[in-house]
């Protein structure tokens, strides 16, 4: 079983529309939850950063985190076509260990 | 079958070495990448080469010296290595083109340690 499972997708929705993403994990040592995005033909880059359980907004995402259940998720709403990415999960271990998901791509149709 | 693998997993070396990190990637990618995690935890991209060519050279050190034999490989080169230097090494890869191009699939990391 991996340390961190992440809704494989694809996921396709109209613009517009609020998009859910998911991760589940295993391992009660991760602390720190962030979400990457990645466009094609470039490295993820940083969306969200997350330490404690709670929800935390920036603009149309919000990054909701529930220790209890081990559950993480990152929310968009009015989705736009310049959305259109792969979306990785990573968690990380006050050691230092990374764990990353294998991501969800999505796709905002105009 | 390990999709991307980059070693060795663990590195600790003294300051003033110089040394290397291997990846390779089995997925027929054209494009592969190396990160740096720093102690923030956050992941920032070094460089990016797409089919044997570098793409993206952010603002690093030339101390580093990315090398791609093929585009199966890109191994990181790290000379007059610094504490600063000290970080956890991301290796990934994507593909160009099609339906999941989006995708980036990352090695388990290198773990360097400056001493």
């Amino acid at each position: 079983q991996k340390e961190v499972e992440q809704d494989p997708g694809p996921l396709s929705v109209p613009e517009g529309a609020i998009v859910s993403l998911n991760c589940t994990y295993s391992n009660s040592a991760f602390q720190y939850f962030m979400w990457y995005r990645q466009y094609s033909r470039k490295g993820p880059e940083l969306l969200m950063y997350t330490y404690s359980s709670g929800n935390k907004e920036d603009g149309r995402f919000t990054a909701q985190v529930d220790k209890s259940s081990k559950y993480i998720s990152l929310f968009i709403r009015d989705s736009q076509p310049s959305d259109s990415a792969t979306y990785l999960c990573a968690m990380i271990t006050n050691a230092g260990k990374s764990t990353f998901g294998d991501g969800t791509t999505l796709t905002v149709k105009p | 079958d390990t999709a991307v693998s980059q070693t060795p997993k663990y590195l600790v070396t003294q300051m003033g070495n110089d040394k290397s990190i291997k990846c390779e990637q089995n997925l027929g990618h054209d494009t592969m990448y190396w990160y740096k995690q720093d102690s923030k935890k956050f992941l920032k991209i070094m460089f990016s080469y797409n089919n044997k060519e570098l793409i993206i050279n952010e603002t690093v050190p030339n101390r580093f010296s990315p090398k791609s034999p093929d585009k199966a490989h890109l191994n990181l080169h790290i000379n007059s290595l610094e504490l600063g230097d000290s970080a956890v090494y991301f290796c990934a890869s994507s593909q160009e083109e099609g339906p999941r191009d989006t995708e980036a699939f990352f090695g388990q990391g290198t773990r360097l340690t400056v001493v």
